[in-house]
């Protein structure tokens, strides 16, 4: 069975970082692309950010681009977010998602609230 | 980034009736080279992730009932529930796979009249 738990949420300063992990279990993480995708309190879907299966390959919205950075570990099964410069607008829970095309499997989130 | 539009943001549909959500892409998603669209439909419940329903436009997931279908090509899709079931209540987005990031539509609620 396909598993996805994030891990690394919590209460940030405005201007602070986190990061989030994301373990993947039950299929050969290193044959996937993966995602972040973000749902702040009340509102829609947003793609963070993506890596291929390599690593080698990042994309990132422009809402996160030079304060975010994805990156993974296969020889962990684990996948990364470093989040910097945190804003208020940043606040919202954050999936990771497996994709090679569409996004077949989701983790239940991570809650990152950003607050003084 | 290719924007995604959805219509209605809200639809209400009594117990058995068809329920229809637009799409429409800022760019096509129709990748030449092997006639697919990179075009996807999730179903969100309160507190649980999205789950997909629909890939390549029109293709459904496994296990997925099929009074759910997907339609349209280029840049104009539409998710259509034949006849609509008390388990449906839920927000349903479409997203694009043609370009990473991917992006989502704003959403759709969907509730029974």
């Amino acid at each position: 069975e396909v598993q996805l738990v994030e891990s690394g949420g919590g209460l940030v300063q405005p201007g602070g970082s986190l990061r989030l992990s994301c373990a993947a279990s039950g299929f050969m993480f290193s044959d996937y692309a993966m995602h972040w995708v973000r749902q702040a309190p009340g509102k829609g879907l947003e793609g963070v950010s993506a890596i291929n299966k390599d690593g080698d390959s990042t994309a990132y919205a422009k809402s996160v681009q030079g304060r975010f950075t994805i990156s993974r570990d296969n020889s962990k099964n684990t996948l990364y977010l470093q989040m910097g410069s945190l804003r208020v607008e940043d606040m919202a829970v954050y999936y990771c998602a497996r994709g090679k095309q569409w996004l077949d499997s989701w983790g239940q989130g991570t809650l990152v609230t950003v607050s003084s | 980034d290719i924007v995604m539009s959805q219509s209605p943001e809200s639809l209400a549909v009594s117990l058995g009736e068809r329920a229809t959500i637009n799409c429409k892409s800022s760019q096509s998603v129709l990748y030449s080279s092997n006639n697919k669209n990179y075009l996807g439909w999730y179903q969100q419940k309160p507190g649980q992730p999205p789950k997909v329903l629909i890939y390549w436009a029109s293709t459904r997931e496994s296990g997925v009932p099929d009074r759910f279908s997907g339609s349209g090509s280029g840049t104009d899709f539409t998710l259509t529930i034949s006849s609509l079931q008390a388990e449906d209540v839920a927000v349903y987005y479409c997203q694009q796979y043609y370009n990473t990031p991917y992006t989502f539509g704003q959403g759709t609620k969907l509730e029974i009249k």
